[in-house]
């Protein structure tokens, strides 16, 4: 079964919404999640590093006001998208992996949003 | 930085033969992780195959079997005896070992057809 759980599954709102997605880890503790945004037709890219316990590291050209991570918990890492506009609109899914390097990452189902 | 390269946007295969998707990667690493995901109309991200750079052997899943070729930087999945539920966007992934980063770094991906 899923390891990683992702809420919700879609999401449609207006334009200057702000939106929460969580990602929980069912039956293990991460101290480390992602975040991915994928396009139609696209790769998966890497938006931020949620650490437990600290702020989220971001990857160039992300905002990090537009797109705030909480890692409050070792099972759960939200990203909010902070009055979201069309251009917004896209695929996010999380990841976790259980702890050590040897373990391969569990993906939510992924989020999709859209902005009208 | 890493980088992963799929060079075959679009590949396809006849039900029940064999196909080959290739990538490439370009690191300075020597030890470090290669995956191999399979993401159906779902989005569901599923994990096919993964290979530890120190491993010489090849690692197979039933019909999934990888031909690693560390001094070349190539890392190609072959698919055997080809089902319909193969069909999806096949990615490979680079997760290097280094520091606590445990991030994926995305080919562009492949979609795989498969002929009935």
């Amino acid at each position: 079964g899923a390891v990683v759980s992702q809420h919700p599954s879609r999401v449609i709102c207006k334009s200057g919404t702000s939106v929460k997605i969580e990602c929980r880890s069912l039956d293990f503790q991460a101290t480390t999640m992602f975040w991915y945004r994928q396009f139609p037709k696209q790769s998966l890219m890497l938006m931020a590093t949620s650490n437990e316990g600290s702020k989220a590291t971001y990857e160039q050209g992300v905002e990090k006001d537009k797109f705030l991570i909480n890692h409050a918990s070792l099972t759960l890492s939200t990203l909010t998208v902070t009055s979201a506009h069309p251009e917004d609109s896209s695929f996010y899914i999380c990841s976790a992996s259980r702890g050590t390097f040897n373990q391969p990452q569990h993906f939510g189902d992924g989020t999709r949003l859209s902005i009208l | 930085a890493q980088t992963v390269t799929q060079s075959q946007p679009e590949m396809s295969v006849q039900e029940a033969e064999t196909v080959t998707l290739s990538c490439t990667y370009d690191t300075s690493e020597s030890d470090y992780y290669l995956f191999w995901y399979k993401q159906p109309p779902s989005r569901q991200m599923i994990l096919v195959i993964r290979q530890e750079a120190y491993k010489q052997q090849n690692a197979t899943e039933n019909r999934f079997s990888v031909n690693f070729q560390k001094a070349a930087k190539s890392f190609s999945l072959k698919i055997s005896d080809s089902q319909l539920g193969d069909a999806a966007m096949y990615f490979c992934a680079y997760r290097s070992l280094s520091g606590s980063a445990r991030q994926l770094t995305f080919g562009s991906g492949t979609q795989l057809t498969v002929l009935p």
